[in-house]
């Protein structure tokens, strides 16, 4: 167990429809990163929060976006979905956002978007 | 552009080495990881490797660094049937980046 809980576990959406996921760090830790990983396919980085402010995103659209918590904790929205967006939804979390720094990963949410 | 590439499958058997290898491309990482998935878990950091570094050793566990080729290695001594799982190579400069995974399979 890391202590990073994310929520739901499971979702089913259609398509055209928004949804909001939920990533809550592990005690102590600053940071939070969204990561996507499609079935069979490494993890791909989508954005990362710090002190509640986005530092760095990947190569997202807009309709991915994301909010921090005065408590660390996290949300990761996406608006207009699209079938391929039907993925496992990875946040982690660390102290800080320099390299080496241990990031914990949570269960992840799958999305399915029919 | 950033691209971390492995192998997808590797099979071993019961008690012998895995050697699990990747390639990279971003010269300015400055830390490369492995970490480990089982099916329906999140990931799992074995270890990592600061790129002024050439070996780390951590129990079963050798990580090998090529800085000039960009290659990374990881070495599992006395694979167990725990070991089955899929593994990450990852580089971090201005983020993460993960390759696709080698899943990794124990014959008896």
């Amino acid at each position: 167990e890391t202590g990073v809980t994310q929520s739901p576990t499971h979702l089913i959406k259609t398509r055209g429809q928004q949804v909001t996921l939920r990533c809550s760090s592990q005690s102590g830790h600053n940071t939070v990163s969204w990561y996507q990983q499609a079935l069979g396919q490494g993890p791909q980085f989508i954005f990362q929060y710090y002190r509640e402010e986005e530092n760095g995103r990947g190569n997202f659209p807009p309709r991915f976006s994301g909010l921090q918590f005065p408590n660390y904790s996290s949300e990761l929205n996406v608006n207009a979905l699209e079938l391929d967006d039907s993925a496992l939804y990875l946040c982690a979390s660390s102290q800080g956002t320099t390299g080496g720094t241990e990031a914990f990963f949570g269960q992840g949410t799958r999305l399915t978007v029919v | 552009g950033e691209d971390v590439e492995q192998s997808l499958f590797l099979s071993v058997r019961e008690g012998d080495s895995s050697v699990i290898n990747c390639t990279y491309t971003d010269s300015s990482s400055t830390y490369l990881y492995w970490y480990k998935q089982e099916p329906g878990a999140g990931l799992q950091l074995l270890t990592y490797i600061f790129s002024n570094m050439d070996m780390k050793q951590d129990q079963r566990l050798t990580v090998l660094l090529n800085k000039k080729d960009k290659h990374l290695s990881l070495r599992i001594a006395d694979t167990q049937t725990g070991d089955s799982a899929i593994y990450f190579c990852a580089e971090e400069a201005s983020k993460i980046i993960f390759g696709s995974g080698t899943r990794l399979s124990i014959r008896p």
